[in-house]
């Protein structure tokens, strides 16, 4: 079965600062990829996926992430952070596509 | 275009109890997923509905069960409430069972 490992449980930023949160996932056959953002006591919305094609794929609100298959990652970055960008980020592999698996998620928080 | 909406946002329960939390489809979407977030962690996958039907169900207890209805709204039904059953609930629709998740922005449920 699928599973996602996000290395990081915290990442403080200074505002306009690049940010990466790191993901691993684990699955024996071909996944699909995502990363969700959580705002304070809102539901998740969808940053970006793979799906196939392109590794490098670009999301909503200036972020995007490199599937890289050999190291089994699926890495998101931004090159300059905000303020609102401070919220909690979820990697998640879905394998079949009704079996979504999330990670522990990440708490992304930009210091001014 | 209407969201997904979920009620209530927040409820009380004592140990023993049974609860019934409910999910409004975003329109067009004839597909509901139900996540249970526990405080801390990512979701994790309760169960899938499609077109009225069970179809996918995560590492859950069979006192965990739902419904779809035919306007592809949802309810989520707990017996028997634990303790370890306070979380947030999250309902997410889509269109078919591999399609983009669309979340509400849950039920905090406390069992005391």
């Amino acid at each position: 079965a699928q599973s996602v490992t996000q290395l990081d449980s915290q990442v403080p930023v200074f505002e306009e600062a690049p940010v990466e949160l790191r993901c691993n996932y684990s699955s024996s056959v071909s996944v699909y990829l995502f990363w969700y953002v959580q705002y304070p006591n809102q539901g998740l919305q969808l940053l970006l996926k793979y799906l196939s094609g392109s590794t490098l794929v670009k999301g909503i609100n200036g972020f995007e992430a490199e599937f890289n298959k050999s190291q089994t990652s699926f890495h998101l970055r931004k090159p300059s952070v905000h303020i609102s960008d401070t919220a909690e980020y979820f990697c998640a592999v879905s394998d079949p596509p009704n079996d979504m698996r999330f990670g522990a998620g990440t708490r992304l928080t930009v210091k001014p | 275009e209407t969201g997904v909406t979920q009620s209530p946002t927040h409820l009380i329960k004592t140990r023993g109890q049974q609860v019934t939390l409910r999910c409004s489809s975003q329109s067009g979407h004839n597909t509901v997923s139900w996540y249970q977030q526990a405080l801390g962690q990512g979701p994790q996958f309760i169960f899938q509905y499609y077109r009225e039907e069970e179809n996918g169900r995560g590492n859950f207890p069979p006192r965990f069960s739902g419904l779809q209805f035919p306007n592809y709204s949802s309810e989520l039904n707990v017996n028997a409430l634990e303790l370890d059953d306070s979380a947030l609930y999250l309902c997410a629709s889509s269109l078919g069972i591999s399609g983009e998740l669309f979340f509400g922005e849950g039920s905090r449920l406390t069992v005391l």
